[in-house]
């Protein structure tokens, strides 16, 4: 058990929909990291939020956008969701920026019919 | 353009032999490197990481190499366990703000034989 919480386990819906995947980090951990895993695909960087703020970001799409609030929990939302969307979603977390070895939740998997 | 490359998907090992992953990056900016274990239907779990001002760190029954010139990192298991049977993901990382995102590889899939 990395310490990383992420609701739902699994999620299906219909495409057009939107959805919100929510991220609680390890205790202790500033930094929380999106990432997508498609059909045998790598995980690929979406987007980096560190104490509240956005850091960096990757190839996420316009209709997808996250948040990190007060308590260092994560939400990310897609929207206007398509057939394309459909993965597996990874949140991960460490303890600050820089160099730390990133701990990852056990991913939510969206499926969009 | 894939930055990190794991040219082998898949690799088998007798139990008890060494296991030998492959890994290379383009990308000079890295500096930080990891190994992440992943089973199906898990996210993946971190096992062993280098920097980049070394060239060798051990944990156990892992070692990873990191040789910069040739821009290429591997990740030894001795020995190979039935429990290490799982994807492989070599990841990367650059120095300074906003750099620390991972960027991965696309995995080996690692069979124990017994």
């Amino acid at each position: 058990d990395s310490g990383v919480t992420q609701t739902p386990k699994h999620l299906i819906t219909a495409t057009g929909q939107r959805v919100t995947l929510r991220c609680s980090p390890r205790s202790g951990d500033l930094s929380v990291y999106w990432y997508q895993q498609s059909l045998d695909q790598g995980l690929q960087f979406l987007i980096q939020y560190y104490n509240g703020e956005e850091r960096a970001k990757g190839n996420i799409l316009e209709r997808f956008s996250a948040q990190q609030f007060p308590d260092l929990h994560s939400e990310l939302n897609l929207s206007s969701l398509e057939l394309g969307d459909s993965a597996l979603y990874f949140c991960a977390s460490s303890v600050d920026s820089g160099n730390n070895e990133q701990f990852f939740g056990p991913g939510t998997r969206l499926t969009v019919l | 353009d894939q930055q990190v490359k794991q040219n082998s998907p898949s690799l088998s090992v007798q139990e008890g032999r060494i296991s030998i992953l492959n890994c290379d990056y383009t990308n000079s900016m890295f500096d930080y490197f990891l190994w992440y274990k992943k089973y199906p239907a898990e996210g993946p779990t971190f096992l062993i990481s280098i920097s980049s001002i070394k060239d060798k760190n051990e944990d156990g029954r892992f070692t990873v190499f990191l040789n910069k010139s040739a821009k290429h990192l591997s990740l030894h298991i001795v020995p190979s366990q039935p429990g290490d049977s799982a994807v492989y993901f070599c990841a990367a990382s650059a120095f300074g703000f906003g750099n620390e995102k991972l960027t991965f590889g696309t995995g080996t899939r690692l069979t124990i034989i017994p």
